[in-house]
């Protein structure tokens, strides 16, 4: 069964920092893209970022480019998000999600998601 | 960015009926489409995928079809679990793009 868990959400200041993580089970992680999507209060999907199964490639929403960094650690089957500067408008759950397939950029299983909270 | 439309915002309807839900994307996207299906308080589920394909273990009710600009997802009769919000999202470029999404609820 595939399991996606997300941890290290809660409150962080205006500029400061946070690293979501998400771990995997269930499937062969190191052969599937991941990517994060977050959701505002009462606001529709958005994607935020993906990286490629092998870590050697990364793809970032406008919003968020400069600002976050995905990462992945194979060898530890866990997902991040390294999300620096953050501003009130990054209020958010989290959602850490499989692709669908190695080049498949559609989201076949999600996490329970991890609440963002920024303000002062 | 391909933006993408979905209309209509909600659609109130019955058990037992058809529900047709539309996504116009702002440029062609051939077939690279799917839907997904969001309960409050849960994860979104994903539905359909370039287009037409159903996901793993989605009921034959739900039915995509379309390509380049026009999509539709039909659900041919209603069920109670159906009732929630339904989202269309772009595999066509980057940035990856979701429609506002359609509430489904009941009447």
């Amino acid at each position: 069964e595939v399991q996606l868990l997300e941890s290290g959400g809660g409150l962080a200041q205006p500029g400061g920092s946070l690293r979501l993580s998400c771990a995997a089970s269930g499937f062969t992680f190191s052969s599937y893209a991941m990517s994060w999507v977050r959701q505002a209060p009462r606001k529709g999907l958005e994607w935020v970022s993906s990286i490629i199964a092998s870590g050697d490639r990364t793809y970032y929403a406008d919003s968020v480019e400069g600002r976050f960094t995905i990462s992945r650690d194979n060898t530890k089957n866990t997902l991040y998000l390294q999300m620096n500067s953050l501003r009130a408008d990054d209020t958010a759950v989290y959602y850490c999600a499989k692709n669908l397939g190695y080049d498949w950029y559609y989201f076949d299983y999600w996490g329970q998601g991890d609440l963002v909270t920024v303000s002062s | 960015e391909v933006v993408l439309t979905q209309s209509p915002a909600t659609l109130s309807l019955s058990p037992g009926e058809r529900a047709a839900l539309s996504c116009r994307a702002s440029q062609n996207i051939g077939s690279y489409l799917a839907w997904y299906q969001q309960k409050p308080g849960q994860a979104p589920r994903l539905l359909m995928y370039d287009a037409s394909n159903r996901a793993t273990g989605i009921p034959a009710r739900f039915v995509g079809s379309g390509s380049g600009t026009d999509f539709t997802l039909t659900i041919s009769s209603l069920e109670p679990e159906d009732f929630a919000i339904y989202y269309c999202q772009h595999r066509y470029n980057w940035p990856l793009t979701f429609g506002g999404g359609t509430e489904v609820e009941i009447k």
